[in-house]
């Protein structure tokens, strides 16, 4: 199965700044298709995951230009801008191109 | 809108079944696959699978091949996850989610306990 790091594994954040997650593959995520699947989610607490970014750096419908995605092949970086209180939870990467799909181990995001 | 409803929480004994439902609605029931994630407390999720409702196919990780079967019923808009001789183990929220999990159900809790 692929593997999913993710760095830091808990941030603390002052309001109004901004934070970086870092995620590595086990192998690369591009698709012959040109496309790299991976997907970033937000839990908050006591809720169901969230889709924020798919593909690397599409956001989804309804989510703020704060979250931009970035990075190729195996390393990828989520960057929250502006940090709001609301951001509390648990980031994960996702990679949706290898059979079974796989989850990093989560960024805790709490604010200072 | 589009939403997924699931089925409430189950408290099952070791080597029972569960089955958990899944409704749909706001949008297409046979344009999108539908997923099925679980987690453990205090774990990452885990992908168990997929299912076309559309043609019924289904895809699952190897780790729950033969144990867990994904049905669906056109007719009510639902999807189905049952999964077979359950252990402690098996204690998760189980969330079924749309295409590329870009919509979550709410979860439903099962619990595995003598």
């Amino acid at each position: 199965d692929i593997v999913m790091t993710q760095a830091p594994i808990s941030l603390s954040v002052t309001p109004g700044q901004s934070a970086s997650i870092s995620c590595k593959s086990s192998q690369s995520l591009l698709h012959s298709d040109g496309k790299a699947y991976l997907y970033w989610y937000l839990q908050r607490p006591g809720q169901s995951p969230q889709l924020l970014i798919y593909q690397v750096s599409s956001r989804f419908s309804g989510v703020p230009d704060r979250f931009n995605g970035s990075g190729s092949g195996t390393d990828f970086t989520l960057k929250i801008s502006r940090v709001e209180a609301e951001d509390v939870g648990v980031f994960y990467c996702m990679q949706g191109l290898h059979f079974p799909w796989t989850f990093g181990q989560g960024t805790k995001v709490e604010i200072k | 809108q589009v939403q997924l409803v699931q089925s409430g929480a189950e408290v099952k004994k070791p080597g029972a079944s569960v089955k958990v439902s899944c409704k749909a609605s706001g949008y297409s029931f046979t344009g999108y696959y539908i997923q099925w994630v679980r987690q453990a407390p205090g774990q990452r999720p885990e992908w168990m699978g997929w299912i076309n409702p559309k043609s019924g196919g289904t895809i699952y990780a190897q780790k729950f091949q033969g144990r867990a079967t994904m049905t669906r019923d056109t007719a009510i808009s639902t999807v189905y996850l049952e999964l077979r001789e359950l252990n402690s183990d098996d204690t998760a929220v189980y969330y079924c989610a749309r295409d590329l999990l870009s919509y979550w159900g709410q979860g439903t809790l099962v619990t595995v306990s003598s």
